[in-house]
């Protein structure tokens, strides 16, 4: 079964640092795997997208990167804004199911 | 093209009523998803519908919870009798299915069990 970890649950950075944010899971066999974005008593947006046969995906300053012989993904966010504050998480998905984990609730002080 | 649409946004119950969330998927997306989001945790996939099929149920606590699909298009998710720990958002998302598994998530709808 499929296990995805999240690991800090929680960060608190100033303005301008970048961010790194991780996700272990625990089957390489996966199909993608999907970065998404909660902010609170909202659903989730959907951030990046990184199927099995890439390494890496960017939009704007978001940048994720997937290493399946590791059961890691990796997302950075550069120069953070207090704008980006939220919690992240990442699914992997295998066979149309997704597995989430806890996320990485992220608070960047002015 | 429209989002995920799901009422209502929030619920209170007392413990032993019944509650129910309905979800319309984005249009033309074969496959929809309930889950169930407790607070400080991630969302944990209560059923998976593939057009009007269940494809996976596994997690949804049968002898409460009830979840259907007609049609294929709009879905209802059902809680009867509710439970304290029943409180948590409960979430819709659809994707297009097949190789295309993009996931895009409604609001939520917030329960509170009482």
């Amino acid at each position: 079964k499929q296990e995805v970890t999240q690991i800090p649950a929680a960060l608190s950075v100033p303005e301008g640092e970048n961010l790194v944010l991780n996700c272990s899971f625990t089957d390489s066999a996966i199909y993608n795997l999907q970065w998404f974005r909660q902010d609170p008593g909202k659903g989730l947006t959907s951030l990046l997208l990184i199927q099995s046969s890439q390494r890496e995906q960017t939009s704007g300053r978001l940048n994720a990167s997937l290493d399946k012989s590791s059961g890691r993904s990796t997302l950075y966010i550069a120069a953070s804004q207090p704008g980006d504050s939220a919690t992240y998480l990442c699914a992997a998905s295998s066979w149309g199911k997704f597995q989430f984990g806890a996320g990485t609730q992220v608070v960047v002080t002015p | 093209e429209a989002g995920v649409a799901q009422s209502p946004r929030y619920k209170i119950i007392e413990k032993r009523q019944s509650v129910a969330f309905w979800c319309n998927p984005i249009s033309g997306h074969a496959t929809l998803y309930w889950y169930q989001q407790i607070l400080g945790q991630g969302p944990k996939l209560l059923i998976q519908f593939q057009n009007n099929g269940v494809v996976d149920d596994s997690q949804l606590p049968k002898d409460r919870f009830s979840a259907e699909r007609l049609k294929g298009v709009d879905s209802t998710l059902k809680i009867q009798p509710a439970k304290l720990e029943d409180s948590a958002v409960y979430l819709c998302a659809s994707s297009l299915g097949g190789g295309q598994v993009v996931l895009t998530f409604g609001a939520g709808s917030r329960l509170t069990v009482l």
